[in-house]
């Protein structure tokens, strides 16, 4: 069975630093990985997908993700941080065989400070 | 733009009176779920329609059902709510059907408020 784990509920970062959200996968093949992220009162937006076409991953809004197997890591970054990335980012695995579902980790609250 | 609808965004209900969320899509995907969540948690699987297939989690109260009369609809009937029962509720679709990464597209949850 897959699993997730996100380290720390909690980060806090200043404007334009770099932000680094930790992502460690478990799963007895190569899984598909996903981070979406969650605004106060609204859904779940993707971010960027993990589908074993590239180790490192582009997504939307300038966040990257680097899918390491040696260290069953999907990291997500960002370069600079903006005020308006502060939300909860998810990350997610499902298996790459038939219907699987999405198992989500706990979460990570970005606080974006000026 | 293609998408995932619920209505409504917020629903207020006395403790007990049944309550129906709805959630609709235009993407046209063949798998509809259903998620409760609470503050500060991540989502939690209630059950999910494959095709028309209706696939209960083993942890989903039975005051939990749901119904989906076509590919676009999908409904969450909660039959007596709890205060418990308070949380934002998440429709999601995906396209489930040959190969692919079948990446979960969400709507905007209803907020759910028991008084």
């Amino acid at each position: 069975a897959q699993s997730v784990t996100q380290l720390g509920s909690h980060v806090s970062v200043s404007e334009g630093a770099l932000v680094l959200l930790r992502c460690n996968y478990s799963s007895s093949v190569p899984p598909y990985l996903f981070w979406y992220v969650q605004y106060p009162n609204q859904g779940l937006q993707l971010l960027l997908k993990y589908t074993s076409a590239a180790t490192l991953v582009k997504g939307i809004n300038g966040f990257e993700a680097e899918f390491k197997k040696s260290e069953t890591s999907f990291h997500l970054t960002k370069p600079s941080a903006h005020m308006s990335d502060a939300a909860e980012y998810f990350c997610a695995v499902r298996g790459n065989t038939g219907f699987q579902k999405l198992v989500f980790g706990t979460g990570t609250r970005l606080l974006v400070s000026p | 733009d293609a998408m995932v609808i619920q209505n409504p965004r917020y629903q207020v209900t006395q403790f007990g009176k049944p309550v129906t969320l709805s959630c609709s899509q235009t993407l046209n995907h063949n798998v509809m779920y259903w998620y409760q969540q609470k503050s500060s948690q991540a989502p939690k699987l209630l059950f999910h329609y494959y095709d028309k297939d209706f696939n209960n989690e083993a942890d989903t109260p039975d005051n939990f059902q749901s119904r989906r009369p076509n590919t676009s609809f999908c409904f969450l009937d909660i039959r007596s709510p709890g205060l418990g029962d308070a949380a934002m509720y998440l429709c999601a679709t995906s396209r489930d059907k040959g190969t692919g990464s079948y990446e979960q597209y969400f709507g905007p949850g209803t907020r759910l408020t028991v008084t």
